[in-house]
C-alpha cells in the first residue's frame, strides 16, 4: 500500500537523551514535512523538505535537526535542547509544485520523563 | 501573511442535526484550500480541498465545503451529522508561489450527542 509511515508510535524517553523518530513514505513525493501537535492545538511546522539534501527551517525548529538523504525518507531528531519535547509529532509529504494536497501519517507520541 | 483562522473552538451538535464549520483566511493569491479530520491520536485525513472551478466542492463522507472569495472563507457543511463524525476539523491553505507550504487552522473540536 502506498503511504506514509511514521515509527515509532510510541516513544518514552528520559530527559536530556536525544531521540529520533522515523518517517518512510512511498508516494514518489519530492516534499516531506514534520510537525508538532499539542493538546487542544493546531499543527506547527518544525521542518520541511523540497528535494534531497536540502531542508528549511519552520516555526518552531529550535532544539530539532532532520536530514534528507534519500527522497522516501526524512526522520526528525528531538535533541535535548528541546525544553518541552512531550508531544504529538505528525510526518507528512507532497508532491512539489501548484495545487498539490499534502497527506500526514499516522503520527508519533514522545513522552518525556 | 498567510493565516488561517477557525473562529469555533469546540462545537456539539444533535445526531441527525445539520453542521457548519467555519474557516476563514488571508492570502494574496488565489488559495488552495483544504479540510482534513483527524480522529485522536491519528494522523489528519483529507475531506476535500478546491483548487478551482466550481466554488461548492464535494467530499468524502458526505461533507462538502463552499468557496467564498468576497468573504474569504471556506466553510466546512454536512446535512446530517453521524456520530462517527465526531473528530478534530482542520481547515488549510496552501501557499505556492514560493514552494509547497502549507498553512493550517487551529482546528475545532466536533462533539455529537444522541
Amino acid at each position: 500500500d502506498g503511504g506514509i509511515t511514521q515509527s515509532p508510535k510510541y516513544l518514552f524517553r528520559k530527559e536530556g537523551q536525544n531521540v529520533t523518530l522515523s518517517c518512510e513514505q512511498n508516494l514518489n513525493h519530492d516534499a516531506m514535512y514534520w510537525y508538532r501537535q499539542d493538546p487542544g492545538q493546531g499543527l506547527r511546522l518544525i521542518y520541511y523538505s523540497q528535494i534531497v539534501n536540502d531542508f528549511q527551517k519552520g516555526d518552531i525548529a529550535e532544539g530539532y535537526s532532520v536530514s534528507r538523504e534519500k527522497k522516501e525518507s526524512f526522520p526528525l531528531t528531538v535533541t535535548s535542547a528541546q525544553k518541552n519535547p512531550t508531544a504529538f509529532y505528525l510526518c507528512a509529504s507532497s508532491r512539489s509544485g501548484i495545487g498539490n494536497t499534502i497527506y500526514f501519517g499516522e503520527g508519533s507520541w514522545l513522552t518525556v520523563v | 501573511a498567510q493565516s488561517v483562522t477557525q473562529p469555533d473552538i469546540h462545537i456539539t451538535v444533535s445526531e441527525g442535526a445539520s453542521l457548519e464549520l467555519r474557516c476563514n483566511y488571508s492570502y494574496g493569491a488565489t488559495p488552495y484550500l483544504f479540510w482534513y479530520v483527524q480522529s485522536p491520536g491519528q494522523g489528519l485525513q483529507l475531506l476535500l480541498k478546491y483548487f478551482s472551478g466550481d466554488t461548492l466542492v464535494q467530499g468524502i463522507k458526505g461533507f462538502e465545503a463552499e468557496f467564498k472569495r468576497s468573504q474569504s472563507s471556506f466553510n466546512l457543511r454536512k446535512p446530517s451529522v453521524h456520530w462517527s463524525d465526531a473528530a478534530e476539523y482542520f481547515c488549510a491553505v496552501g501557499q505556492t508561489n514560493t514552494g509547497n507550504q502549507f498553512y493550517f487552522g487551529t482546528g475545532t473540536s466536533l462533539t455529537v450527542i444522541p
